[in-house]
């Protein structure tokens, strides 16, 4: 079974500096991808970003940043120049890439909080 | 194009009546997935829609649950009679699964539902 760990309940920032949330998974697949969804107070889940196993270059959107380490099982994001509008919590994600399911496995969330 | 539509965006009702939450997926996409979340047990996966069919309701609470799809563009998620612990936020997510490759999965706003 596959399991995703985000140990960083709640984190906090200063507006314009450089945050990295933290996220874990355990599979045995060796095919899959990994998602960082973002909830602000509206409660919309939006999607920051996503990453194919296969590829060993880190994803990029913008001032969002992955640092995937396939061997460790670690998937960190990283936000550059901290808005305001990044207060949000973050949750990791995974799925299975070759499946007729789409099933993702969510982590427990981090609060992120960027203060003026 | 239109995201996933859900409405309604707020329901509050008395124990014991029923609702019926409704959800347009993304043209195009033909999987559908329910979940709920509540800040003691995050987000959780209730049943999923592949193709129409439901493939997996594991994750339906109890038989006061019920979901269906019976076109590519409508699914509704009922609960006859609530109670006051189903009250949570409820998302619609669809995606797109073709020849066995899954592709991202993008939410709705969510329901809020309060049941007094």
């Amino acid at each position: 079974a596959q399991t995703v760990t985000q140990s960083q309940p709640e984190m906090s920032v200063q507006e314009a500096e450089t945050v990295t949330l933290s996220c874990t998974y355990d599979t045995s697949e060796s095919n899959y991808y990994l998602f960082w969804y973002k909830q602000p107070p509206s409660r919309q889940m939006i999607l920051v970003i996503r990453q194919e196993a296969y590829k060993q270059q880190n994803a990029t959107e913008n001032r969002f940043s992955v640092n995937f380490q396939k061997a460790a099982k670690s998937f960190s994001l990283k936000i550059s120049d901290s808005q305001l509008g990044d207060t949000a919590m973050y949750f990791c994600a995974f799925m299975i890439s070759y499946s007729n399911t789409g099933k993702l496995i969510f982590g427990q969330g981090t609060t992120l909080q960027v203060k003026p | 194009d239109a995201g996933v539509i859900q409405s309604p965006r707020h329901e509050v009702t008395e124990m014991g009546q029923e609702v019926t939450l409704r959800c347009k997926p993304i043209s195009g996409h033909n999987s559908l997935f329910w979940y709920r979340q509540t800040m003691m047990r995050g987000l959780e996966l209730l049943i999923y829609f592949n193709n129409n069919v439901p493939i997996d309701d594991s994750g339906m609470p109890e038989d006061r649950f019920s979901a269906k799809m019976p076109n590519a563009s409508f699914s509704t998620l009922k609960i006859q009679p609530s109670e006051p612990r189903d009250s949570a936020v409820y998302f619609c997510a669809s995606s797109r699964i073709a020849g066995g490759f899954t592709d991202t999965q993008y939410f709705g706003p969510g329901t809020r539902l309060t049941v007094l």
